[in-house]
């Protein structure tokens, strides 16, 4: 069974700093789709980034990228330039074509002003 | 375009009271997925589902619970008797239909059942 892991609870970042946030993943599939969602206090999900598993290049969306290390079932978020709106909880996520989506438990970001 | 569409948004049932809840998917879209989170948690899969069809309904309690998705209207997902540890937000998301590879799915803003 599909699994995705994030190991970090809780993190914290100064404004303007770079952070990375952690997630594993598990699959026996070779053509996926991994996502980051940005969950405000709003509770609305919003997709910060994704990456289709074919592609070694890297995805970048503005200040977020990703370091996909498909051989380690590896897949982080690095956030540059925090800002305070980047506060929330950020879910990784998993896809296989059109199923249903797998999401880790979270980390909830904190922006140090 | 609107975007996928929950109603209520908030809803306070008694306990032994039935939820219904509501998803309307993005215009064009015929898959739908419920999620559970309760706080401070994931987002936990309930069911799939294709217009008068139920998917994969593996993340579904077996007693109680019920979704559905007919061929006019919205999808519905139904709590029969619920206790307080029904209290959650519930989230909805669409896709587009079948013969596409589907990316991304749509989230709903999510209801919020609360059970007193």
């Amino acid at each position: 069974a599909q699994t995705v892991t994030q190991s970090q609870p809780e993190m914290s970042v100064q404004e303007a700093e770079t952070v990375t946030l952690s997630c594993t993943y598990d699959t026996s599939e070779s053509d996926y789709y991994l996502f980051w969602y940005k969950q405000p206090p709003s509770r609305q999900m919003i997709l910060v980034i994704r990456q289709e598993a074919y592609k070694q290049q890297n995805a970048t969306e503005n200040r977020f990228s990703v370091n996909f290390q498909k051989a380690a079932k590896s897949f982080s978020l690095k956030i540059s330039d925090s800002q305070l709106g980047d506060a929330a909880m950020y879910f990784c996520a998993y896809r296989f074509r059109d199923d249903k989506i797998i999401f880790g438990k979270g980390t909830r970001l904190h922006i140090l002003p | 375009n609107a975007g996928v569409m929950q109603n209520p948004r908030h809803l306070v049932r008694r306990r032994g009271q039935e939820a219904r809840l509501r998803c309307s998917p993005m215009k064009g879209h015929s898959h739908v997925y419920w999620y559970r989170q309760l706080p401070e948690e994931g987002l936990k899969f309930m069911v799939y589902l294709q217009k008068e069809n139920i998917i994969d309904e593996s993340g579904m309690p077996k007693e109680r619970f019920s979704a559905e998705f007919p061929k006019e209207g919205p999808s519905i997902l139904r709590i029969q008797q619920v206790v307080r540890g029904d209290s959650a937000a519930y989230f909805c998301a669409s896709s587009p239909g079948t013969g596409r590879i589907n990316t991304e799915a749509f989230f709903g803003q999510g209801t919020r059942l609360t059970v007193v």
